[in-house]
């Protein structure tokens, strides 16, 4: 079956980086983009940017741009978003969702906490 | 970017009953729109693609229509299992978009 497995919570220190993994399984990687989610504390949900595994071609949003990074290991069907110097506003969950391109997300991996803070 | 205005943002209701969430578009998305069910500690689960296209898996209880800008999703008789919070999202065009999500509560 599909499944998106992320990495476990982040604590980091304002001006900082952490990289996200998100491992897929079930289904062919390079197939299938993979979109990021960002979702503050009580918030909704607000869309990164995407990777296609497939040719490594990326998307970003604009307010992301400069901020996420994404990459993907074929090899161990991975994908990762760095992000980069953290303010406490990069404070949120984060998901990685699968989708065919221009499409709805239709499998999600289960978020990952990110904490910014001194 | 195209808003997503989703109604209403909190919703209570008993088992058996039957409910509605509305979903409006600040322009035509035709119907690409999918529908949402987040629930504590489990991955975001779609439940309707394509304005109404059930997604293999999802009850038959659930059920969705609407095109152009005006989205609802129903669920009839709700079961326990149901209650959780429901977010619509729009693929007509960059950036997808999402509404701010409906929570169903017990009554």
């Amino acid at each position: 079956q599909v499944q998106l497995q992320q990495s476990g919570a982040e604590l980091a220190k304002p001006g900082t980086s952490v990289k996200l993994s998100c491992k897929a399984s079930g289904y062919t990687f390079t197939s299938y983009y993979i979109y990021w989610v960002k979702q503050r504390p009580g918030q909704g949900l607000e869309w990164i940017g995407y990777i296609y595994p497939g040719n490594g071609g990326t998307y970003y949003s604009e307010k992301f741009k400069g901020k996420a990074t994404f990459t993907a290991d074929t090899s161990s069907s991975t994908a990762y978003m760095l992000l980069g110097s953290l303010t406490p506003e990069d404070s949120a969950y984060y998901f990685c969702a699968r989708s065919v391109y221009g499409g709805y997300f239709d499998y999600w991996g289960q978020g990952v906490m990110v904490t910014v803070s001194s | 970017d195209v808003q997503m205005t989703q109604s209403p943002s909190y919703l209570a209701a008993s088992p058996g009953e039957s409910v509605s969430i509305s979903c409006k578009a600040s322009k035509s998305i035709s119907n690409n729109l999918a529908w949402y069910q987040e629930k504590p500690g489990k991955a975001n689960k779609l439940l309707i693609h394509s304005g109404s296209t059930l997604q293999s898996g999802t009850p038959s209880r659930f059920s969705g229509s609407g095109s152009g800008t005006d989205f609802t999703l129903t669920i009839r008789s709700l079961e326990f299992e149901d209650f959780a919070v429901y977010y619509c999202q729009q693929y007509n065009e960059y950036p997808p978009t999402f509404g701010a999500g409906t929570k169903l509560e017990l009554k």
